[in-house]
């Protein structure tokens, strides 16, 4: 199965609030799990990434939380800031570099 | 770095017409691949080039759907004939080894809309 759900399909969170996106996926051989974010006219960018052998993974404010035997992971933004205000998306990443991503989510950070 | 390069932004058909677009990836990038982004949705991978060969086309609807990579750089996918579910934006990155965790660059994406 070769499926990433993620959700909420969209968030409001306070300018200074925690944002939380979770994501579940079925492929075990996913050896990669990228989160990308999208502006309205933009492609996706990669904002941060984990590897399937890494439980947790933080750059500045943001923060990947990866429980592989539950086969779900999530994106922590703290102290979210109306700039973030953005599609989210996460992924898993194929053998081959197919990144199979989730349907999005829509994060609107109010000031 | 220049980043992945795309035209054009915008492209506007009618049912039944051609319509085709084109890619540049970043210097040296090897591998370069063209997803599908319908509206409210996540990018799906249409195909993925290594240098001019095809490693997964899998899910590229092939009566309908071409890609090329002439000499490994740039890249057209063309749609003939459109249908109006084509809708979408047309999303092209890169990276420079398949199978390493090095990232995929996007492109801005073309806006296709068939009506």
């Amino acid at each position: 199965q070769q499926q990433v759900k993620q959700s909420p399909q969209s968030l409001i969170v306070q300018k200074g609030g925690i944002s939380i996106i979770n994501c579940a996926y079925e492929n075990t051989a996913f050896d990669y799990f990228p989160w990308y974010q999208q502006f309205p006219g933009k492609g996706p960018a990669l904002l941060i990434a984990i590897r399937p052998d890494v439980s947790e993974k933080k750059e500045g404010r943001f923060t990947i939380s990866f429980n592989k035997s539950a086969k779900q992971f999530s994106l922590h933004i703290m102290d979210s800031q109306p700039g973030d205000s953005a599609t989210y998306f996460c992924a898993g990443r194929s053998n081959t570099g197919k990144l199979i991503f989730g349907q999005g989510t829509t994060l609107q950070v109010k000031p | 770095e220049a980043g992945v390069a795309q035209s054009p932004r915008y492209k506007i058909i009618e049912k039944r017409q051609s319509v085709a677009f084109w890619c540049n990836p970043i210097s040296g990038h090897a591998t370069l691949y063209w997803y599908q982004q319908i509206l409210g949705q996540g990018p799906k991978l249409l195909i993925q080039f290594q240098n001019n060969g095809v490693v997964d086309d899998s899910q590229l609807p092939k009566d309908r759907f071409s890609a090329e990579r002439l000499k490994g750089v740039d890249s057209t996918l063309k749609i003939q004939p459109a249908k109006l579910e084509d809708s979408a934006v047309y999303l092209c990155a890169s990276s420079s080894i398949r199978g390493s965790y090095n990232e995929q660059f996007f492109g801005p994406g073309t806006r296709l809309t068939v009506l």
